[in-house]
């Protein structure tokens, strides 16, 4: 089952402007992380904010997390062309069988030059 | 680092027939592993995983299987595929030993059953 739903399902924007996409989540969390994924091509590993971090910086890429309202969001400062891909949010659990990753349905964003 | 090899890259296979797809992890030792399937258009849904040797936890009832023959690789299976087991389907390895180490992906097989 899904456990983070992202918002927008998809976002385009001009080039040089932010971008912005919503995430929420249901049960307890160690972390959330948000991943891209260009087209038809695997995931890659963005950022990961701790569920005791409020904010986290990483390049143009900012994360802010809201434990008690169980939401993050994404925001990409001064977008490019190749920010164009899908983006997920991803919160981690530790269950009594191990770690276990559940993402959410993405967000999928157009930079339009 | 770690390192995740999946192959094949693409894969068209018939209704009814079987399927084995292979995921060998470089760099690490003992890692917990995991089988994501993502349909077109779509979010990931975790299928599998694995915290060592023989140890699989199943996320989701349907016609695939799971085995770890071997502390680095992974291998997802079925008897008789169906159509909807078309998709993009990518293992995945948690780097370290905690949650906050983060995970690294395959570069992911795209399946389509005919």
């Amino acid at each position: 089952s899904q456990q983070g739903e992202e918002d927008p399902q998809a976002l385009s924007i001009q080039e040089g402007e932010n971008a912005t996409m919503n995430c929420s989540y249901k049960t307890s969390i160690n972390n959330l992380q948000w991943y891209r994924q260009n087209s038809g091509r695997g995931l890659v590993h963005l950022i990961l904010i701790r569920s005791n971090e409020r904010e986290k910086h990483s390049g143009r890429l900012r994360v802010t997390l809201d434990t008690s309202k169980k939401s993050s969001s994404l925001l990409i400062t001064a977008s490019r062309a190749a920010d164009t891909a899908s983006y997920f949010c991803a919160t981690d659990a530790l269950k009594a069988a191990g770690n276990k990753l559940t993402f959410g349905g993405g967000t999928r964003v157009l930079v339009k030059p | 680092s770690q390192t995740i090899h999946q192959w094949p890259a693409t894969l068209v296979q018939p209704v009814g027939s079987p399927l084995s797809l292979e995921c060998t992890v470089e760099g690490t030792s003992n890692p917990n592993l995991y089988w994501y399937r993502q349909a077109a258009g779509r979010g990931l849904q975790l299928l599998f995983y694995s915290v060592g040797i023989g140890q699989i936890s199943s996320e989701v009832p349907q016609n695939l299987s799971a085995s770890r023959p071997q502390d680095r690789q992974f291998i997802l299976s079925s008897k008789k595929l169906l159509l909807s087991d078309s998709g993009f389907y990518l293992c995945a390895c948690l780097l370290g030993r905690t949650p906050w180490d983060g995970y690294t992906f395959g570069s992911g097989t795209r399946l389509t059953v005919v």
